[in-house]
């Protein structure tokens, strides 16, 4: 499956931090969402072959990277406290998306 | 853009009886899924049933089905045999040409014993 870690992390207004994902073994395709407490997620971008083909409405400071081995991060820079929420990670075999995408348990962020 | 909207915010169920979960959604595309995922306490997204848009059946995996009227842009997911196990969050999404997934803000189920 789909593991994300850690699996809860706190951090302070203004500061870094960068989540980690390993996609399902054989996917080729990773997806970043946002879910704020009591909402459904949002996307926030997809990577495919190591490139970001796909962006929601994030601003630059959500950045990413996807690595040969499938395996991929979500950084965000100068963290505000509205970023607190649970960061799910998706994978899945490129357009395959229709076959529904496999997700990680996600991170818990808080922003103190 | 595409939009997905689930009208209960909370349902309940008897243990053993029938719920149906609403969800409507907006989109100009003609080739697009939709999806039901579950969301329990662990947090981790569960496909339960997945429907074509080109296709006019039903989707149904055992006791979950679904009622699709692609000209009303209507999805409801149908629970018959409700089980404790099925209490969760249930979160309808779409994806269409884009290939992101858009989901509806969620529908809270709590099955009653």
């Amino acid at each position: 499956g789909v593991t994300q870690s850690p699996t809860h992390l706190i951090k302070t207004r203004g500061q870094q931090v960068t989540l980690r994902c390993s996609s399902q073994s054989g996917h080729n395709t990773v997806s970043w969402y946002q879910q704020a407490l009591g909402q459904g997620p949002q996307f926030i971008f997809q990577y495919y072959r190591e490139e970001e083909n796909g962006r929601g409405n994030f601003p630059p400071r959500f950045s990413g990277l996807q690595f040969p081995n499938d395996s991929s991060e979500l950084n965000v820079n100068a963290l505000e406290l509205d970023d607190s929420a649970l960061y799910l990670c998706a994978s899945s075999l490129a357009g395959t998306g229709g076959y529904g995408y496999t997700f990680g348990s996600g991170t818990r962020l808080t922003v103190v | 853009a595409q939009t997905v909207t689930q009208s209960q915010p909370e349902m309940s169920v008897q243990e053993a009886e029938t719920v149906t979960l609403s969800c409507t959604y907006d989109t100009s595309e003609s080739d697009y899924y939709l999806f039901w995922y579950k969301q329990p306490p662990s947090r981790q997204m569960i496909l339960v049933i997945r429907q074509e848009a080109y296709k006019q059946q039903n989707a149904t995996e055992n006791r979950f089905s679904v009622n699709f009227q692609k000209a009303a842009k209507s999805f409801s997911l149908k629970i018959s045999d409700s089980q404790l196990g099925d209490a969760a969050m249930y979160f309808c999404a779409y994806i269409g040409g884009a290939q992101k997934l858009v989901f509806g803000q969620g529908t809270r189920l709590t099955i009653n014993p």
